[in-house]
């Protein structure tokens, strides 16, 4: 019954790999966040969707493509990873219309470019 | 350019004592503002939140307070307990701002039995 599930929760490979990583909600949310939290340990916000439509992106790689099926997912695909690509992805969603907080966040991808 | 910042990289609490956490922000858009709960491996949980208009907010153990005119808020938890030793991040976000979470550093919150 998870409300906000990532897969996978680790991730190891290699500079220069493409890699995914995957988002769903079922708590019918409108609104899904990727969010990377850096070695210093800030969450600092990548992209928002609202109902398949990108409303926020951050100042990120182009290398960096989110990619929204339908309003319960969001995916994350990096190409060309590099070693400043090590870190934890949060994957988020909120209803726009709900309490200003509202935000779900989901356990974490662990990516490790080596 | 932090714009939510928690100076306080850990704290260390007695069981039972009551455990303050800091918090203080830039952007005076910011109408809205939260605290977060995170224990390794898992995802940031809320835990309690404040608009701009009130100054206080309580929720059992917690209570967060919010001095505007200083740009800054604080979390209490009384008493507190070991099980709620993990990292506390301060956030904040505002309808101007794009309602995109802005979140501090974090603050690691230890309570000792």
């Amino acid at each position: 019954d998870t409300a906000v599930s990532q897969t996978p929760k680790y991730l190891v490979t290699q500079m220069g790999n493409d890699k995914s990583i995957k988002c769903e909600q079922n708590l019918g949310h409108d609104t899904m966040y990727w969010y990377k939290q850096d070695s210093k340990k800030f969450l600092k916000i990548m992209f928002s969707y609202n109902n398949k439509e990108l409303i926020i992106n951050e100042t990120v790689p182009n290398r960096f493509s989110p990619k929204s099926p339908d309003k319960a997912h969001l995916n994350l695909h990096i190409n060309s990873l590099e070693l400043g690509d090590s870190a934890v992805y949060f994957c988020a969603s909120r209803q726009s219309r709900g309490t200003p907080g509202g935000y779900t966040f989901g356990s974490g991808t662990r990516l490790t470019v080596v | 350019d932090q714009q939510v910042k928690q100076n306080s990289p850990s704290l260390s609490v007695q069981e039972g004592r009551i455990s303050i956490l800091n918090c203080d922000y830039t952007n005076s858009m910011f109408d809205y503002f939260l605290w977060y709960k995170k224990y390794p491996a898992e995802g940031p949980t809320f835990l309690i939140s404040i608009s701009s208009i009130k100054d206080k907010n309580e929720d059992g153990r917690f209570t967060v307070f919010l001095n505007k005119s200083a740009k800054h808020l604080s979390l209490h938890i009384v008493p507190s307990q070991p099980g709620d030793s993990a990292v506390y991040f301060c956030a904040a976000n505002g309808m101007e701002y794009g309602n995109k979470l802005v979140f501090g550093a974090g603050t690691i919150l230890r309570v000792k039995s």
